[in-house]
């Protein structure tokens, strides 16, 4: 069985405030997929990032960066400088092997971030 | 432009009719899924499809079908069956599998009356 944990159902902050995004998986598998994906009010799902289980290498794409530790089973996401325009539900999402990869994702519950000006 | 589209965009259905949400895609995709979102919950999937004329049972698949004739198009039908449809729907393609990217379309928000 595979489950996706975001503990913070919501987290408001003031612009210009750092915030992280926390995200902690579950899979019996060792080679997986981890995803994050923005979900802003209109509705469709903006895609971030994928990370699969062999690195764990932290990346930073301008103001956005994500922590990926196996050994906690966690893939955080971190906003720098947070702007009103990053007010959205934020989702991680899982995506495992034994499957053949045919059978989706599985996702969290989401954070539904809010910058406040 | 490449992308998703799902129509409509808003849905009202009554009490014991069945209801088919359009998705087509001009990607190239060959697997396609469809999800659904409730209030404060995380998309869940009702049924996906890797190649033409196949497709697989998601998690909640009850009191839905799908056909997959054409690559470009995945139409989901929410049948009576389904005992609580009222939902966003979500329509998403991925290159060949769930290890890429999901491109996913505006969605359909069906509300049963």
């Amino acid at each position: 069985a595979q489950k996706v944990t975001q503990a913070q159902t919501e987290i408001s902050v003031v612009e210009k405030e750092d915030v992280t995004l926390d995200c902690v998986y579950e899979t019996r598998d060792t080679t997986y997929y981890l995803f994050w994906y923005k979900q802003p009010p209109s509705g469709e799902l903006v895609f971030l990032i994928r990370r699969n289980s062999f690195d764990e290498q932290n990346e930073i794409s301008g103001r956005y960066s994500w922590n990926f530790q196996k050994s906690t089973s966690s893939f955080n996401f971190t906003i720098t400088a947070s702007q009103v325009v990053d007010s959205a539900v934020y989702f991680c999402a899982l995506s495992e092997t034994t499957g053949g990869g045919a059978d989706g994702l599985t996702f969290g519950k989401g954070t539904h971030l809010i910058i406040q000006p | 432009d490449g992308g998703i589209t799902q129509s409509p965009k808003y849905l009202f259905r009554k009490e014991g009719q069945n209801v088919t949400l359009s998705c087509e895609q001009n990607l190239n995709h060959d697997a396609m899924y469809w999800y659904r979102q409730d209030p404060g919950q995380g998309l869940r999937l009702i049924y996906y499809s890797q190649i033409v004329n196949d497709f697989q049972k998601g998690d909640i698949a009850e009191g839905y079908s799908v056909s997959r004739e054409k690559k470009e198009s995945f139409p989901l039908t929410v049948t009576s069956a389904q005992k609580n449809p009222t939902a966003f729907y979500l329509c998403a393609s991925s290159i060949d599998d769930s290890y890429n990217e999901q491109f996913f379309g505006p969605g359909t928000r069906l509300t049963v009356l």
